[in-house]
């Protein structure tokens, strides 16, 4: 079946410009995270969604960043006035239910963002 | 923070069994431990999970000592296109059930 699909899988943005990166997630799939992973790092948690809900969005790194997945279905990360260090991939998963169950997290290819 | 501890690399003769260590000392009793892999410019891919009893599937093996303190993924006959890094994690249990990334281990199958 398909897998979480990402877009655009590249984005070259000027700084300062803002960006918008979708998620699609496997149908159905109750849980959504965003990650973000440097060069030569492990992604790091960005924040999470339970259906339409953000239930968790601790690792976002200013109020710069912005996520939304209104519909429960499809997410966007939004970032405003893009800066250098924002330069990453950014990575979506699902799962299939919520907290409590330990259905794996699917992840896509991920966007990667260059700030120029 | 992770709570797991992995070498920084590995190599593997291809055909051999690769054995990836990790240390998770500090698991809490309902805590799972999973892996995953992550093969250049792809997403992190799924591997195997376990609480504590040994795991197999089509992909791998997971040994869980019986203290639960530490593990192994085994890939029973590595090939070139197992070449990643992988990760070990012991997934959270606060409010998201996120998965906390480490920097893994590079492991290299050479021919």
């Amino acid at each position: 079946g398909a897998g979480v699909s990402q877009s655009p899988r590249y984005k070259v943005a000027k700084r300062g410009q803002d960006v918008a990166l979708r998620c699609d997630p496997i149908s159905g799939h109750v849980s959504l995270f965003w990650y973000q992973q440097a060069l030569g790092q492990g992604p790091e948690f960005l924040t999470y969604f339970q259906n339409e809900a953000q239930l968790d969005k601790s690792g976002l790194p200013s109020d710069r960043f912005f996520a939304e997945r209104p519909e429960g279905s499809v997410s966007t990360l939004k970032i405003q006035r893009t800066q250098q260090e924002d330069s990453a991939v950014y990575l979506c998963a699902s799962s299939r239910t919520g907290w409590g169950d330990n259905s794996p997290l699917h992840f896509g290819n991920g966007t990667r963002l260059t700030v120029t | 923070d992770a709570k797991t501890t992995q070498p920084p690399s590995m190599d593997c003769a291809e055909g051999r069994a690769a054995n990836l260590p990790c240390n998770h000392s500090t698991i809490s009793g309902n805590e799972y431990v999973y892996w995953y892999r992550q093969i250049h410019s792809q997403g992190p891919q799924y591997i195997i999970h376990g609480l504590k009893n040994n795991e197999t599937n089509e992909m791998a093996s997971l040994i869980i000592t019986e203290d639960r303190k530490s593990s192994t993924l085994i890939l029973p006959h590595a090939t070139l296109r197992d070449t990643a890094v992988y990760y070990c994690i012991v997934r959270d249990r606060g409010d998201t059930d996120k998965l906390i990334f480490g920097t893994g281990t590079r492991l290299q199958v050479f021919p």
